[in-house]
């Protein structure tokens, strides 16, 4: 069974700071997908960023990046220039890739974002 | 605009009641996920299903039934309400992606959620 450790339960930065939220998660699949999903006080959970395990390339979404190291099972985001709107939970997920159809997909316990004016 | 609608933002019900919470997507996806969302805890999934008719458990199915009669609809189903099932309900649905000979999946789509409290 996979596992995702999220081990910051409350982080904040001023704005316009940059911050990086941490990620670890434990599995023995090669081929997978890892997502940060951020969900704002009182809104719908929305999806900010999404690496695929076989690119070696960290995904890049406006100020949202990530580092992905996949030796050390590393998937941690970082929020460049932080805005008010940034201010939310963000979940860590994980989902491994089968070709022959539905996938669960495994959340860490969320890291709270308070970005200070 | 795609959407996944949840019918109830709060509801308030009492011990021993049968709750329905209901959700429907317009993305004609093919699966759907109940979670619940507890501090501390983070989303943990209760039942899904891969089809219409079809479902599966997830990690924390006791207490909890299901029901997916339309492709559209997934209803989750507290057959008798208890105080520890007080808890944010969190709907969700995917679908897959075929891109040249891999299947690629996106990531879910999120209801804004039902805040059931038990008393």
């Amino acid at each position: 069974a996979q596992t995702v450790t999220q081990s910051q339960p409350e982080m904040s930065v001023q704005e316009a700071e940059t911050v990086t939220l941490s990620c670890t998660y434990d599995t023995s699949e090669s081929n997978y997908y890892l997502f940060w999903y951020k969900q704002p006080p009182s809104r719908q959970m929305i999806l900010v960023i999404r690496q695929e395990a076989y690119k070696q390339q960290n995904a890049t979404e406006n100020r949202f990046s990530v580092n992905f190291q996949k030796a050390a099972k590393s998937f941690s985001l970082k929020i460049s220039d932080s805005q008010l709107g940034d201010t939310a939970m963000y979940f860590c997920a994980f989902m491994k890739q089968n070709s022959g159809g539905y996938q669960k997909v495994t959340f860490g316990i969320g890291t709270k974002l308070q970005v200070i004016p | 605009d795609v959407k996944v609608t949840q019918s109830s933002r709060y509801l308030v019900k009492r011990t021993g009641e049968k709750v329905f919470l209901e959700c429907v997507q317009d993305m004609d996806h093919e699966n759907m996920f109940w979670y619940r969302q507890d501090p501390g805890l983070g989303l943990r999934l209760i039942y899904f299903s891969y089809d219409v008719k079809m479902k599966e458990k997830g990690d924390i199915p006791e207490g909890y039934s299901v029901s997916r009669e339309k492709k559209e609809r997934f209803s989750l189903i507290l057959e008798s309400a208890s105080t520890n099932q007080t808890s944010m309900y969190l709907c969700a649905s995917s679908h897959r992606v075929v891109r040249r000979e891999e299947r690629v999946w996106y990531g879910y789509t999120f209801g804004s959620g039902t805040r059931l409290t038990v008393v």
